[in-house]
């Protein structure tokens, strides 16, 4: 699923699936990037970062990797579970010196069990 | 610790009013962003604010202004409201120095 337009894209996956979500990102000079989830009712959530100085980090059940070469960001998810349904955004922080972040459009997982 | 608090959670205005919204950050957190959440434009920065300065603002009109106060609380306020300013405003808060942005659950507001 990758993010792009007005359309919020879905991926579907089955409970304990590997979920990948992808994010084509704007600016080259960006150098921090967020994934966060959003369920229904509530803010953001972050859910892990990584700096442009690193192509990969691993958190919980989450991986994201970064490709500057094509401004590609990924979120893997381990093990999906339904509490893991939820709209996902990347968002880029350029070297701006300010707390900018500029979001993604999102992607929805939804995970049945 | 205490997240990042809003208030009022929900809000219903007639168009051509205007709204004031609240934004508590998380205590030590010294910068506060606005984000406007619609469907159709998804997440938009609004404005940043650290030590009571505005440090960056994005391309919305003038009808939207904010400003922070000196224990990092910080309030929006948008005039004159209009049926497109309808959308989940929400505010986010970091320590500047570990690029950690907390948001809070946001304020709904509904221009009728």
């Amino acid at each position: 699923g990758e993010s792009v337009g007005l359309h919020l894209p879905t991926l579907s996956v089955q409970e304990g699936d590997n979920s990948i979500i992808n994010c084509a990102y704007s600016n080259s000079a960006s150098d921090y990037f967020i994934w966060y989830k959003q369920e229904s009712g509530k803010g953001p959530q972050f859910i892990i970062d990584i700096r442009s100085n690193m192509d990969k980090r691993q958190g919980q059940r989450v991986t994201v990797l970064l490709n500057k070469t094509v401004k590609h960001l990924s979120l893997q998810i381990a093990a999906t579970q339904p509490g893991d349904s939820a709209v996902y955004f990347c968002a880029e922080n350029m070297n701006s010196g300010y707390s900018t972040l500029t979001f993604g459009k999102g992607t929805m997982l939804l995970v049945s069990p | 610790k205490a997240g990042v608090t809003q208030t009022p959670r929900y809000l219903i205005k007639t168009r051509g009013q205007q709204v004031t919204l609240s934004c508590s950050p998380i205590s030590g957190h010294r910068s506060v962003s606005w984000y406007q959440q619609t469907p159709g434009q998804g997440l938009q920065f609004l404005f940043e604010y650290f030590s009571e300065t505005q440090r960056n603002k994005g391309n919305f009109p003038g009808r939207f202004s904010g400003r922070q106060f000196s224990n990092s609380r910080s309030e929006m306020n948008v005039s004159t409201l209009e049926l497109g300013d309808s959308a989940l405003y929400l505010c986010a808060s970091s320590t500047k120095v570990d690029y950690g942005y907390t948001f809070g659950s946001g304020t709904r507001l509904t221009v009728v």
